[in-house]
Formats: C-alpha cells, sequence, structure tokens
C-alpha cells in the first residue's frame, strides 16, 4: 500500500493563480481531511470529508474548495491564491473520524 | 469552536529523563485525544490516543491522562532517549469526530 499520497511535493505560485494540491489514498478510508500547518500554529483543519460526495468546512475554510467523487481522492482548489495561503499543506485519512488519521508527506506551497 | 492550548512550546531534558507536555481545551463535550510526534521535515505520525471514558492509557514508554473534569490531558514520556526529539502535538475532537482541533505543538529536545 502507498498510504496517503500528495502532489506536488513543492509548488509556488503567483498572487492570482489558481491550483490544485492533489491527495489520494489506498486505504479505503471514508474520513479524508485537509490541514495547514504554520510556524507556531499547529495543524489547522480546512475541509473534511466522510465518504464520496461529502464534504464539510474545517476551521478555516475560506480561499479552499474540495470535492469527493470517489473514496480514494481528495482534491484541495486554491481558487486565487495570496500571500496568506503560504504554508504547508497536510491530507490526512481515516477509517473514521475516531480512528488513527494518517498524513501525507505534505505540499509546501509558496504565494509570492 | 474548540480552543486546544498546549504547553509549553519547547522543552530540553536530558536523556533518561522524563518529559510531560499538558493541553487544555474548551469544549466539554470533546470526546477523542489524539497526540502526534513530528520529526523534522516529516509527516505527524499518531504516538497515542485516548477516550473520554478512560483516564488513563499507557504504551511502554508512552502515557496519556485525561482529566475531564478540568478539561485537560497530559503526554509523559518516560525514559527519553535522542530519538523521541521532535515537535509533539496534542488534538481534540469535536463530539461527532468529524472536525480535529490541533494545540499549537512542543518542540521537545532530548540531550545525549
Amino acid at each position: 500500500n502507498a498510504g496517503v499520497t500528495q502532489t506536488p511535493k513543492f509548488q509556488v505560485l503567483k498572487t492570482g493563480q489558481s491550483m490544485t494540491l492533489q491527495c489520494a489514498q489506498d486505504m479505503n478510508h471514508e474520513y479524508m481531511s485537509w490541514y495547514r500547518q504554520d510556524p507556531g500554529m499547529g495543524l489547522r483543519l480546512i475541509h473534511y470529508s466522510v465518504g464520496a460526495g461529502i464534504t464539510d468546512q474545517g476551521e478555516v475554510p475560506n480561499g479552499y474548495n474540495v470535492s469527493r467523487s470517489t473514496t480514494e481522492d481528495f482534491p484541495l482548489r486554491l481558487l486565487s491564491a495570496a500571500p496568506s495561503q503560504t504554508s504547508v499543506y497536510f491530507c490526512a485519512s481515516s477509517y473514521w473520524g475516531y480512528n488513527e488519521q494518517f498524513f501525507g508527506p505534505g505540499t509546501r506551497l509558496t504565494v509570492l | 469552536g474548540e480552543n486546544v492550548e498546549q504547553h509549553p512550546s519547547t522543552l530540553s531534558v536530558q536523556e533518561g529523563d522524563s518529559a510531560v507536555i499538558k493541553c487544555t481545551y474548551s469544549d466539554s463535550a470533546s470526546n477523542y485525544f489524539p497526540w502526534y510526534k513530528q520529526e523534522l521535515g516529516k509527516r505527524p505520525q499518531l504516538i497515542i490516543d485516548i477516550r473520554s471514558n478512560v483516564g488513563e492509557k499507557k504504551d511502554q514508554r508512552i502515557a496519556v491522562t485525561l482529566n475531564k473534569t478540568a478539561k485537560h490531558f497530559s503526554l509523559h514520556i518516560t525514559e527519553t532517549q535522542p530519538e523521541d526529539s521532535a515537535v509533539y502535538f496534542c488534538a481534540a475532537s469535536s463530539p461527532n469526530f468529524n472536525k480535529f482541533y490541533f494545540g499549537s505543538g512542543t518542540k521537545l529536545n532530548v540531550k545525549p
């Protein structure tokens, strides 16, 4: 099993550009989530999904969109990148919310 | 929403000593409390978790205690080793286990 994979590993964007961060898992997990990690602030939940076709907002959803068309994939879209979105982004998955969350390797995003 | 505070932000101990990291939470309905370890440049990994119907849980050199009345929980690492050096995050879940709120992290340095 590959576990949770994320692409790209690094990305530099200009303000106003859009892009999609990819996340996939091969463990048949129902629960998937996106976090951003900023220095001194821990991990903050952006969006989460409890199954295909079901998504909801987390703590810091503004500026991000998600969809979940399959169990395996949970992409995160930045519609119009801003410097405040410079961060490390982690995708995670678990069988259910109260089970161990497995994190992907992360994507380091810089917005100029 | 939930507010999780974590102390201390940095902790330096001598190899073989014990380390204690403390977290408080604000929502009395929170019922699942995982702890994650993140080594430099790596993804967070679950090291231990506890549910609200349990007061203490141990796994070899690691233990977690939960005081629901006071709304705080702590991570205890005994006989610390240099490989325990990392950033540790506590988290609290929403009552339906769909949202997770992380503390700001504790950087543990174990000196050989």
